[in-house]
């Protein structure tokens, strides 16, 4: 089946810096969405992407969907400590397919 | 009103209890779903109702039973689970225009099988 390789796993980072991860797939997809999620909540939609090339921001937030289809990236400039969290990229191929979701990567910003 | 709203927020329950949890959204998205996330998971999606339509079931185990009473509300009714099913329940919901592409999820109850 479809399966997302989403890297890094983890994140240690001073509070100022740029953060970058990234999400690729096996797969063509014809959507990527990125998440943040807080423990114990449920997940926060952050940036959602439809087409090969695109680039969105939302805030300090930026991410683009590959040209390939197969991959996608998240950008977070100047972090703050609330930053803090799991950010999860989630794709679908396909007009009926589910959302496949990448492991996770864990952000962690020190004051 | 532009969330999906989960009740309760936390459920401990036995292995002979029968429980429900509760989702609802007025955003007039026309299909549901719930997932299920361990700690340190992504998601892991159980059932989908479209248009109060099962469409898809994860080959979830029959203890736990969906129900679409109508189109802002969806129910998880569980019965006899074991402790390995404790984990934080997902609703999500998704608007018609989207095609189901994006997806809201509600803040989840935790819940903890004794």
């Amino acid at each position: 089946g479809q399966q997302l390789n989403q890297s890094p796993q983890s994140m240690f980072i001073q509070e100022g810096e740029d953060v970058s991860m990234n999400c690729t797939s096996s797969s063509i997809f014809n959507t990527w969405l990125w998440y943040k999620q807080d423990p114990g909540e449920g997940p926060v939609l952050l940036i959602a992407l439809y087409k090969a090339g695109e680039l969105t921001s939302n805030g300090r937030l930026t991410a683009q969907f590959g040209i390939t289809r197969k991959d996608s990236f998240l950008n977070i400039s100047a972090s703050i400590p609330s930053d803090v969290g799991i950010y999860f990229c989630a794709g679908r191929g396909g007009s009926q397919g589910n959302l496949i979701f990448g492991k996770g990567t864990k952000l962690s910003v020190k004051p | 009103d532009t969330e999906v709203t989960q009740t309760p927020k936390h459920l401990v329950m036995g292995m002979t209890n029968k429980k429900s949890l509760k989702c609802e959204q007025h955003m007039g998205h026309r299909a549901m779903y719930w997932y299920k996330q361990k700690a340190k998971k992504p998601p892991e999606l159980m059932f989908v109702y479209s248009y109060e339509k099962l469409s898809i079931n994860e080959s979830v185990p029959s203890r736990f039973s969906p129900e679409c009473p109508n189109s802002s509300l969806l129910n998880l009714h569980l019965h006899a689970l074991q402790p390995e099913d404790s984990a934080l329940y997902l609703c999500a919901s998704s608007p018609p225009r989207a095609g189901g592409r994006e997806q809201f999820f509600g803040p989840g109850t935790r819940l903890t099988v004794l």
